[in-house]
């Protein structure tokens, strides 16, 4: 059974229409990623929770917002999608604290914009 | 700020060789180094994570090492097969956080 699962699989918006990417997860780890991963490049973090902890890497814009109502549920809010949005979305989740727990991806999700 | 490196880019292969993926970090301070697996358009599946501790770890033909003084990892494939055709990433952990290579994309050709 799947230990992480994205929806949408496929997403289409349109140039700065809001979109929100959704991941759950079925193992209650403490901490969840959001990735971007544009073609042959290496995922990007944008940001990770630590159970409500909020991580932002510095580099990531204004414009990708996340949200962890529970332990199971996160988020990731495009505010304006660009052109250069465009990419997979990947979530992941590890077992969290000094532990060395394997990361657990989900599907991703894709992001075109129009 | 972590740096991951995988070399080569590409690697095509004729089917039942062995071979060697290479991965390298600039920061030895880390908790321990994960190889993925991704096939196209897909998510990434985890093949092996190595513990900063350790020096190696087997999963059927996959052999990773670990050289943290070096920063280096390698994944070694036995008896490649066309199955295994897909791109191959490196990511280190330090704590909660991950920073991943771009990836080595594997051919293997029957």
């Amino acid at each position: 059974d799947a230990m992480v699962i994205q929806n949408p699989r496929y997403q289409v918006t349109q140039f700065g229409k809001p979109v929100t990417l959704s991941c759950s997860q079925t193992l209650n780890h403490n901490v969840m990623y959001w990735y971007q991963q544009k073609s042959s490049q290496a995922p990007k973090l944008l940001f990770h929770y630590y159970d409500k902890d909020f991580n932002n890497e510095a580099d990531t814009p204004d414009n990708f917002q996340s949200r962890r109502p529970n332990t199971s549920f996160c988020f990731l809010d495009i505010r304006s999608p660009g052109l250069g949005d465009a990419a997979m979305y990947l979530c992941a989740i590890k077992g969290g604290g000094f532990s060395t727990d394997t990361q657990y991806f989900g599907p991703g999700t894709r992001l075109t914009v129009l | 700020k972590q740096e991951v490196t995988q070399i080569p880019a590409a690697l095509s292969v004729p089917e039942g060789e062995n071979l060697v993926l290479n991965c390298s970090f600039t920061d030895s301070a880390i908790y321990n180094l994960q190889w993925f697996r991704q096939d196209p358009g897909k998510g990434l599946t985890s093949l092996l994570l190595i513990q900063s501790s350790q020096r190696e770890q087997t999963s059927g033909r996959l052999n990773a090492s670990l050289d943290k003084s070096s920063g280096r990892s390698t994944l070694y494939i036995a008896a490649s097969q066309p199955g295994d055709s897909a791109t191959y990433l490196c990511a280190v952990g330090n704590n909660n956080d991950m920073r991943f290579g771009a990836g080595t994309r594997l051919t293997v050709k029957p």
